[in-house]
């Protein structure tokens, strides 16, 4: 099935440097997605992005998305400690409704 | 407040007595959908449902039905639960296509 892909797996940084986080698909979508799940918890909705579109802002996140590269990536500029959780990317199938497939994630550590 | 509300938060059962784990939502969304989440996976989708009366099997079903008598309501239910079903279940709904999901807070269902 389709799923998105995010690069790196695992991420560490300090507070105030930006973190830059990527995600790669197999098939078309109709807009992809980022969320963020602190340990154990339930995910949050970051921000979406259609698939028309080029570059999306939302605060200190930006996400791009190259469809023609079958890739997105989300940049957190300075980073908090509060930003320490786990990011993944996710895609709808324009051919099965509403399904969201996700990646397996990224890990961001930000150390104060 | 708007949420998704799953019961119970944690659950440790035997293998074979079945079980039904409970999703609500109180905003009216068309969509409603179940995850499974396991180390080194990601989220898988179970099932999800476009609307009352209209669900369709995700990556991994087997092992687990569903339904959608009500639009609020997206029950998961086991069968006869087994240990390969230990994880973390997430339920999650949404208003439809190029929107955001709202998640709950998941239920850690322990198969012994």
């Amino acid at each position: 099935s389709q799923q998105g892909e995010e690069d790196p797996q695992a991420l560490s940084i300090q507070e105030g440097e930006n973190a830059t986080m990527n995600c790669s698909y197999k098939t078309s979508i109709n807009n992809l997605q980022w969320y963020r799940q602190n340990s154990g918890r339930g995910l949050v909705h970051l921000i979406l992005i259609r698939s028309n579109e080029r570059e999306k802002h939302s605060g200190r996140l930006r996400v791009t998305l190259d469809t023609s590269k079958k890739s997105s990536s989300l940049l957190i500029t300075a980073s908090r400690a509060a930003d320490t959780a786990s990011y993944f990317c996710a895609t709808d199938n324009p051919n099965s409704g509403y399904a969201l497939n996700f990646g397996k994630g990224t890990s961001l550590l930000v150390t104060p | 407040e708007a949420q998704v509300t799953q019961n119970p938060r944690y659950l440790i059962t035997v293998t074979g007595k079945k079980l039904t784990v409970t999703c609500s939502q109180n905003m009216n969304h068309e969509y409603m959908s179940w995850y499974r989440q396991d180390p080194g996976l990601g989220l898988r989708q179970i099932y999800y449902s476009m609307n009352v009366e209209v669900t369709d099997k995700g990556d991994v079903p087997e092992g687990y039905k569903v339904s959608r008598k009500e639009k609020r309501n997206f029950p998961l239910i086991l069968e006869s639960p087994s240990p390969n079903q230990t994880s973390l279940y997430f339920c999650a709904s949404g208003p439809g296509t190029n929107y955001g999901y709202t998640f709950g807070s998941g239920t850690r269902l322990t198969v012994v």
